[in-house]
């Protein structure tokens, strides 16, 4: 089945630790996502990238990270300088050139701070 | 300026009946996009219905429609015949500009719960 695939699911993170959250797309989508999910918040964006090796800051970045090395794979990582990471994260994937551009998303990851 | 708002943090529905979301935008770009997004308890974030700024009629997709009063920078999201798999969080979200922009802004959402 095509889809956007998010893991871990579960992620638990020592105080100055780096954590890599993974997400998978086989949509074929060109644009990838990360938002970030507060509770009782609707959704911010981290990082989006809209091709290969080219990504830009969304309006919360400081203190994270991300790559875009393959068309599948958007890796998010929550670096030590994030100071709150506890978080809802969601990843998403869209065809741009669509007239809709509309944003699928996975399950998430929920990071905890140990 | 919040870029969408949506006033009710929560609503209750009689199993059968018909619900409306409210949600307002607000933008100065003529061109933008509004959708509705469900999120169950489980977190995934589920895609409902789209409604372009340019479009001349309302949105439709299944159970629900999507009332877009332009001029009122509203864009309310009408659930008909509520089932009990519909309880769960709803996100209005607006995309600004051209169909290759990709910031997406949601407004806090409004967690329905359907009552049998």
């Amino acid at each position: 089945d095509g889809g956007i695939t998010q893991s871990p699911k579960y992620l638990f993170r020592k105080e100055g630790q780096n954590v890599t959250l993974s997400c998978e797309q086989n949509l074929n989508h060109d644009a990838m996502y990360w938002y970030r999910q507060d509770p009782g918040q609707g959704l911010r964006l981290i990082y989006y990238s809209q091709i290969v090796n080219d990504f830009q800051k969304g309006d919360i970045a400081e203190g994270y990270s991300v790559s875009r090395e393959k068309k599948e794979s958007f890796p998010l990582t929550v670096t030590s300088a994030q100071k709150n990471p506890t978080a809802f994260y969601l990843c998403a994937s869209s065809h741009r050139q669509l007239a809709k551009n509309i944003q699928y998303f996975g399950a998430g990851t929920r990071l905890s701070v140990l | 300026a919040q870029k969408i708002t949506q006033t009710q943090p929560g609503m209750f529905v009689q199993e059968k009946e018909a619900v409306t979301l409210d949600c307002t935008y607000d933008t100065s770009d003529p061109s933008y996009g509004l959708f509705w997004y469900k999120q169950p308890s489980s977190g995934e974030m589920i895609f409902l219905i789209y409604q372009g700024s340019y479009d001349q009629q309302n949105a439709t997709e299944g159970r629900y429609s999507l009332n877009f009063q332009k001029a009122r920078k509203s864009a309310n999201l009408v659930i008909s015949a509520s089932q009990l798999g519909d309880s769960a969080m709803y996100f209005c979200a607006m995309r600004e500009g051209q169909t290759g922009a990709n910031n997406l802004f949601f407004g806090t959402g409004t967690r329905l719960t359907v009552i049998p």
